[in-house]
């Protein structure tokens, strides 16, 4: 299993430019989780979705919009990008909701 | 080692001690915690769990202790290595209308001295 496995690892962007994070994982994990991590700071839930589907708002979801058409796959996607979205991006996923997140690498999102 | 803001609160050890990393959680309602092991330009890993019920669990080189009374939770590790450097942090899972929702603290940095 290649396990979460996310792309681009890194990505620049001019303000006002849109982009899609790509997410996927081969567990068939029902659960899938978009978090953004700040400099020095912990992690913060953008959306997330139990299954294929269904998505839901996290605690900072403003600027951001995500699609669940397969288990497989959780794609991010920002519409207008802001310097505030500058920002480490990790997906995670989870068989049943609790119990071990598997994350992926990450992505390195700078906005100029 | 709770989050305080802007900067993650940072532990130093001596390598061969043992290190203690603290996390107050918000949540009575939660029936889960985990601690998760960040290394640079990682994402987090999974170190280890423990359920409501419990008050202490044990891994290799890794204990977890739970007060429900003050939630409070504790992460220790014994005989810290160099390969410990990282940033800890504790997680809480409880139930809402959505379902399953596991929240993050704000993390805990370890350094650990040759």
């Amino acid at each position: 299993n290649a396990g979460v496995t996310q792309t681009p690892k890194f990505r620049i962007l001019k303000i006002g430019q849109s982009m899609t994070l790509q997410c996927t994982q081969d567990m068939n994990h029902n659960y899938m989780y978009w978090y953004r991590q700040d400099p020095g700071m912990g992690l913060k839930l953008i959306y997330y979705s139990v299954g294929a589907g269904i998505t839901d708002k996290g605690e900072v979801p403003n600027g951001y919009n995500v699609s669940r058409s397969t288990t497989e796959d959780f794609p991010l996607r920002l519409e207008l990008a802001a310097p505030s979205q500058t920002s480490v991006y990790f997906c995670a996923s989870t068989r049943t909701g609790t119990g071990e997140l598997f994350f992926g690498e990450g992505s390195r999102l700078t906005v100029l | 080692g709770e989050s305080v803001g802007l900067h993650l609160p940072t532990l130093s050890v001596q390598e061969g001690d043992n290190s203690i990393i603290n996390c107050a959680y918000s949540n009575s309602a939660s029936d889960y915690f985990i601690w998760y092991k960040q290394e640079s330009g990682k994402g987090p890993q999974f170190i280890i769990d423990i359920r409501s019920n419990m008050d202490k669990r044990q891994g290799q080189r890794v204990t977890v202790l739970l007060n429900k009374t003050v939630k409070h939770l504790s992460l220790q590790i014994a005989a810290t290595q160099p390969g410990d450097s990282a940033v800890y942090f504790c997680a809480e899972n409880y139930y809402n209308n959505a379902g399953n929702m596991l929240t993050f603290g704000g993390g805990t940095r370890l350094m650990v001295k040759p």
